[in-house]
């Protein structure tokens, strides 16, 4: 079946560490995203990425990097310059980019909390 | 204001009613509009997508655009106790750069 793999599904961090949350997809989508979401507050576009070794800064940024070395794989890393990391962590893939009337899927997310 | 505007519920109502879920929206080169099912503690579910005016139906679900109006709603016929969970609006366009924006999201309970 094909679909997005996010792991692990709960994560904690220490103070001072940098983690680095897992997306992968069989779906042959060029386009990739990392998204937060916190009650109340919708989702937030973190990064996206159009294509492989390529990736963009989204709303919120600051304190995450991402790579995009394989077409399969996205992982993004939450590092300790992100103050306020507890959040549900969605990622999501299209086919491509700019194709407006293609939907993006979601993985099944991955939940971090401070220790 | 924001551009996608949804209430947040939560909704709670009787199994076997009619729901009724909406989303306003201010931009209008908006599109394309999703609906998403979110259960907890998983991620969205793609339910119903839709372009330009109009009603489009899939099984129990309807999602109506009214373009003019900038409003999307989500009707959900003789509701379901499995139908609780949290839904989402979205839309795209591309007018120079891409968009691809979320409401908040509607809590939604199905009571036996």
């Amino acid at each position: 079946d094909g679909g997005i793999t996010q792991s692990p599904k709960y994560l904690f961090r220490k103070e001072g560490q940098n983690v680095t949350l897992s997306c992968e997809q069989n779906l042959n989508h060029d386009a990739m995203y990392w998204y937060r979401q916190d009650p109340g507050q919708g989702l937030r576009l973190i990064y996206y990425s159009q294509i492989v070794n390529d990736f963009q800064k989204g709303d919120i940024a600051e304190g995450y990097s991402v790579s995009r070395e394989k077409k399969e794989s996205f992982p993004l890393t939450v590092t300790s310059a992100q103050k306020n990391p507890t959040a549900f962590y969605l990622c999501a893939s299209s086919i491509a980019w700019d194709y407006s009337n293609q939907p993006q899927h979601f993985g099944d997310g991955t939940r971090l909390s401070i220790l | 204001q924001k551009e996608v505007e949804q209430d947040p519920g939560p909704l709670s109502v009787p199994e076997g009613a009619i729901v009724s879920l909406n989303c306003t929206y201010s931009n209008s080169a908006f599109q394309y509009f999703m609906w998403y099912r979110q259960y907890s503690r998983k991620g969205p579910e793609l339910l119903m997508y839709t372009y330009s005016s109009g009603n489009k139906e899939d099984g129990r679900f309807t999602a109506q655009v009214d373009k003019s109006s900038k409003y999307i709603s989500l009707f959900i016929r003789d509701s379901q106790p499995s139908d609780s969970a949290t839904y989402l609006c979205a839309m795209s366009a591309y007018s120079g750069t891409y968009k691809y924006i979320f409401g908040t999201g509607t809590r939604l309970k199905v009571l036996a």
